[in-house]
């Protein structure tokens, strides 16, 4: 069974502040992906980032950055320099090859 | 860009009223996800349909919830009769999903279903 765990149920941070946003998962399976997503206060669910299991290198995409460590079974988020408007639950989650497992969640709260 | 459509975007309903959800997932993509969200549970499957035929529903209560994809572009969830506990956002997701793969699913906005 997979199970995907964001042990930081709620992050306040004010404005400009690094955020560490922690996902650490388990499964069986030898391929499988990563996801990150993001809800907004409006609801809707937005795709961060896909990473495959071969592919341990860590991403940066502006203020975002992540870091897979398959030793740790880690696949954690970095907000540098956070804004208001990344306020929102951040979602972590993983399939092998049917469904989307998610975690629970993480809210963040940055405050001016 | 492309979107999954989802309607309605908000319910209030009475228990024991039927209630169906729709939604019409991007053109192409051939799985089809239910998932539900609640504060306690977050976010669990419900059921999916890889070209329209249903691959699990394991995770929807049988008895009063059903899923169905009648054609390519239109997913449906009934809830019948509904009742209190029901009451969650339910969100529809499509991607295009090789057998040796996965792809990146797009969620719609979400049904806000209340049952009063």
């Amino acid at each position: 069974a997979q199970k995907v765990t964001q042990a930081q149920t709620e992050i306040s941070v004010v404005e400009k502040e690094d955020v560490t946003l922690d996902c650490v998962y388990e499964t069986r399976d030898t391929t499988y992906y990563l996801f990150w997503y993001k809800q907004p206060p409006s609801g809707e669910l937005v795709f961060l980032i896909r990473r495959n299991s071969f592919d341990e290198q860590n991403e940066i995409s502006g203020r975002y950055s992540w870091n897979f460590q398959k030793s740790t079974s880690s696949f954690n988020f970095t907000i540098t320099a956070s804004q208001v408007v990344d306020s929102a639950v951040y979602f972590c989650a993983l399939t092998g090859y049917s469904t989307l497992t998610f975690g629970k969640g993480t809210m963040l709260l940055v405050s001016p | 860009d492309a979107r999954v459509t989802q309607t309605p975007r908000h319910k209030v309903t009475e228990m024991g009223q039927e209630v169906t959800m729709r939604c019409q997932p991007i053109l192409g993509h051939n799985t089809v996800f239910w998932y539900r969200q609640t504060m306690m549970q977050g976010l669990e499957l419900l059921a999916y349909f890889r070209n329209r035929a249903p691959l699990d529903d394991s995770g929807m209560p049988k008895d009063r919830f059903s899923a169905e994809m009648p054609d390519a572009t239109l997913a449906t969830l009934k809830i019948q009769p509904s009742e209190p506990r029901d009451s969650a956002v339910y969100f529809c997701a499509s991607g295009l999903i090789p057998d040796s793969g996965a792809n990146v699913l797009t969620f719609g906005a979400g049904s806000r279903l209340t049952v009063l």
